[in-house]
């Protein structure tokens, strides 16, 4: 069955520092996501990308974040400078033909900022 | 505003007993409601969806209802299994990219 797939599993980053979170969504799959979760809270929308550009953000994705699509496959999730706040699991996910198709979550890159 | 609530944090429950999760939903607009489960350090699982225009959906051992009156949600799990252990998240959009997730029900499941 075709999955989401994230690297790394575990980043660990001092603070300022320049983070590049990969993710490889389901290939058939058009739509694409990224999500964050604090430990122990609810799992929070960043952004939505669909044609090679951001379609809807949330306030939390601010000048810091950044996405790409570089290739046909990979799609990247980039923090510019860093802050101990960052520190969160952050999903990638996919969806088929729209937004309100399923979207399917990959297993999350924990991200740690010291 | 928009919000997707979980009215109880924690369930536990007897091996074999049937399980109810339910949510609740502030956003008339929403016409797609899904339901993840997430175990500990892994990403959500889908389990099952239902649209506006459906009020009960089953799949296997698992069963969603949507009463849109009241925008209440559940996710009844039939038979409950170890391995169904895990936080559970309603999820909803409606004419929007994003998902709004629920804060999460913690099921326990004890033999």
């Amino acid at each position: 069955e075709p999955e989401v797939t994230q690297t790394p599993s575990h980043q660990v980053t001092q603070m300022g520092q320049e983070v590049i979170l990969r993710c490889v969504p389901i290939s058939n799959h058009l739509y694409f996501y990224w999500y964050r979760q604090i430990l122990g809270q609810k799992v929070e929308f960043l952004v939505s990308f669909y044609n090679n550009e951001i379609s809807e953000k949330s306030e939390i994705f601010d000048d810091q974040f950044s996405v790409e699509r570089p290739d046909g496959s990979n799609f990247t999730l980039k923090i510019r400078s860093t802050k101990l706040e960052d520190s969160a699991m952050y999903f990638c996910a996919s969806s088929e033909l729209a937004a309100t198709d399923t979207q399917y979550f990959g297993p999350g890159t924990r991200l740690t900022v010291l | 505003g928009e919000s997707v609530g979980l009215h109880l944090p924690t369930l536990s429950v007897q091996e074999g007993d049937n399980s109810i999760i339910n949510c609740a939903y502030s956003n008339s607009a929403s016409d797609y409601f899904i339901w993840y489960k997430q175990e500990s350090g892994k990403g959500p699982q889908f389990i099952i969806d239902i649209r506006s225009n459906m009020d009960k959906r089953q799949g296997q051992r698992v069963t969603v209802l949507l009463n849109k009156t009241v925008k209440h949600l559940s996710l009844q799990i039939a038979a409950t299994q170890p391995g169904d252990s895990a936080v559970y998240f309603c999820a909803e959009t409606g004419n929007t990219d994003k998902l709004i997730f629920g804060t999460g029900t913690r099921l326990q499941v004890f033999p």
